[in-house]
């Protein structure tokens, strides 16, 4: 069972703003870093969103993370057909043993 | 271009040892803060890390399966591999190996993955 909380489903039409939320805690994102991936269908999952904000090379400014306490959030503007994925986040958990955990995910549609 | 492909049986049967192997191309293994490790996704159902290996043989592997998960690196072949032992059906899975990236090996993240490949234990 994952300790990061994403919901299951988010929707949007073409153009929209959508926001995924993911509930932790202080031993993983109150303490480090928050990390996103993209799943396409099929595919093998895209770094999407690194060190809480960063976007790596060739990630569209259309997607944004952002952080706060021990919540984390990606936005996706301009939604596009392309978008429809599921979308996972991620950070250290140092409780106890650390290890990378890896949140519920989320899956995007555009209606 | 950087590349990683994961190979190994497809078909484990119950209790005996799950191995893989990836293996990387366009690029060096042994390259400084780069890390390599396998995460794994069943069938419809999210992901989880499984472990990582530097270049040098350090690991570090998620607590709930630690006492099952071995990692090695073969830094002659460009390789690096997985052996999970005593499966299960709870350990059918797409496995994917990924390159992590990050200053140490305990805080660094996958940022590169291969495509997968699954693994079906049976009974």
């Amino acid at each position: 069972q994952s300790v990061l909380t994403q919901p299951p489903s988010a929707s949007g039409t073409p153009g929209q703003r959508v926001t995924i939320s993911c509930s932790g805690s202080s031993s993983n994102i109150g303490s480090n870093n928050v990390y996103w991936y993209q799943q396409l269908p099929r595919t093998a999952p895209k770094l999407l969103i690194s060190t809480d904000n960063q976007r790596p090379s060739g990630v569209p400014d259309r997607f944004s993370g952002s952080k706060s306490g021990t919540s984390a959030s990606l936005a996706i503007s301009g939604l596009r057909s392309e978008d429809e994925a599921d979308y996972y986040c991620a950070a250290w958990d140092d409780s106890l043993s650390a290890s990378y955990v890896f949140g519920t995910g989320t899956k995007v549609t555009v209606l | 271009q950087l590349q990683l492909q994961e190979s190994g049986p497809g078909l484990v049967k119950s209790s005996e040892t799950l191995s893989l192997t990836c293996t990387v191309s366009g690029g060096s293994i042994s390259t400084y803060a780069y890390y390599w490790g396998w995460i794994r996704q069943p069938p419809g159902k999210g992901l989880e890390w499984i472990g990582n290996i530097y270049y040098t043989g350090s690991t570090h592997y998620n607590p709930s399966l630690k006492s099952r998960v071995t990692m090695s690196v073969d830094t002659s072949k460009n390789q690096f591999s997985l052996n999970l032992s005593s499966v299960t059906a709870a350990d059918t899975a797409v496995y994917y190996c990924a390159r992590h990236v990050g200053r140490t090996q305990l805080w660094s993240h996958p940022d590169f993955w291969g495509q997968g490949t699954l693994v079906t234990v049976s009974s």
